[in-house]
C-alpha cells in the first residue's frame, strides 16, 4: 500500500488532456515539495515535475503540476501517443524521514 | 553531462550479501544528496536509503539494520552494503542524485536478484 494515492490508470485520445492526482497527508505533500516521474517500460524514471510545478530545462510545457492542500497533480496536455508511460508522484514524508511515493498511475493514449 | 552508473547487481542466495555502487561524473557530487531507489518486477518505486553530502544517512524500516549506504567524495562515489539478503529484496536499484527537494538524475539501475 502505497503512502501517496494515485488512480491506476488514466486514458485520452491523442490532442486531448490528462490529469494525474496525486493524495497525501499534511506529514508529506501538505508540507513538502511534490515532484513527477515518468517512466517507460524497461528504463529508469524521469523527472517531469519538481517543486510542485517547475519544469527541468528542455521539457515541453505540455506537462505541468500543482498542488493544494495535501493533493497534486500531474496534467498533460496535447496528448501524444510517445506518453504512454508510468507516472509516478513522489515527495518527502517528516514523519516517516522517508521518501513516499504513489502507486504510479499508467496513461494510455486511446 | 550528468551520469549515474550503477554496479554491483546480480544473483545472490537469501541471506547472503552484495555491494552496489554508483559512480557520479558531471555535477558536484560532495553537494548533492543521494539515493538508492528501488523497484520490484512489475512494482512501483520504493525509497531504500538516502545520504547527505555531509555523510547523513537514513534509511527504509524495511533494510534498516541490514543496509548500510556510504558514500566516497574523493572518488564521486556512492554505495550500498546490502546484508542478510531476502526474496523481498528482488528489485531494480536506481542510483539518484538529489536537487531542488526531488529526485533530479537517475542512474539506468542494477538488478539484484535473491534466490531462496
Amino acid at each position: 500500500q502505497s503512502v501517496l494515492t494515485q488512480p491506476p490508470s488514466v486514458s485520452a485520445a491523442p490532442g486531448q488532456k490528462v490529469t494525474i492526482s496525486c493524495s497525501g497527508s499534511s506529514s508529506n505533500i501538505g508540507n513538502n515539495y511534490v515532484s513527477w516521474y515518468q517512466q517507460f517500460p524497461g528504463t529508469a524514471p524521469k523527472l517531469l515535475i519538481y517543486d510542485n510545478n517547475m519544469r527541468p530545462s528542455g521539457l515541453p510545457d505540455r506537462f505541468s503540476g500543482s498542488k493544494s492542500g495535501t493533493s497534486a497533480t500531474l496534467g498533460i496536455t496535447g496528448l501524444q501517443t510517445g506518453d504512454e508511460a508510468d507516472y509516478y508522484c513522489g515527495t518527502w514524508d517528516s514523519s516517516l524521514s522517508a521518501w513516499v511515493f504513489g502507486g504510479g498511475t499508467k496513461v494510455t493514449v486511446l | 553531462q550528468v551520469r549515474l552508473v550503477e554496479s554491483g547487481g546480480g544473483l545472490v542466495k537469501a541471506g547472503g550479501s552484495l555491494r552496489l555502487s554508483c559512480a557520479a561524473s558531471g555535477f558536484a557530487f560532495y553537494d548533492y544528496s543521494m539515493t538508492w531507489i528501488r523497484q520490484a518486477p512489475g512494482k512501483g518505486l520504493d525509497w531504500v536509503s538516502d545520504i547527505s553530502g555531509s555523510g547523513n544517512t537514513y534509511y527504509a524500516d524495511s533494510v534498516r539494520g541490514r543496509f548500510t549506504i556510504s558514500r566516497d567524495n574523493a572518488k564521486n562515489s556512492m554505495y550500498l552494503q546490502m546484508n542478510s539478503l531476502r526474496a523481498d529484496d528482488t528489485a531494480v536499484y536506481y542510483c539518484v542524485g538529489e536537487y531542488s527537494n526531488s529526485l533530479h538524475y537517475w542512474g539506468q539501475g542494477t538488478l539484484v536478484a535473491v534466490s531462496s
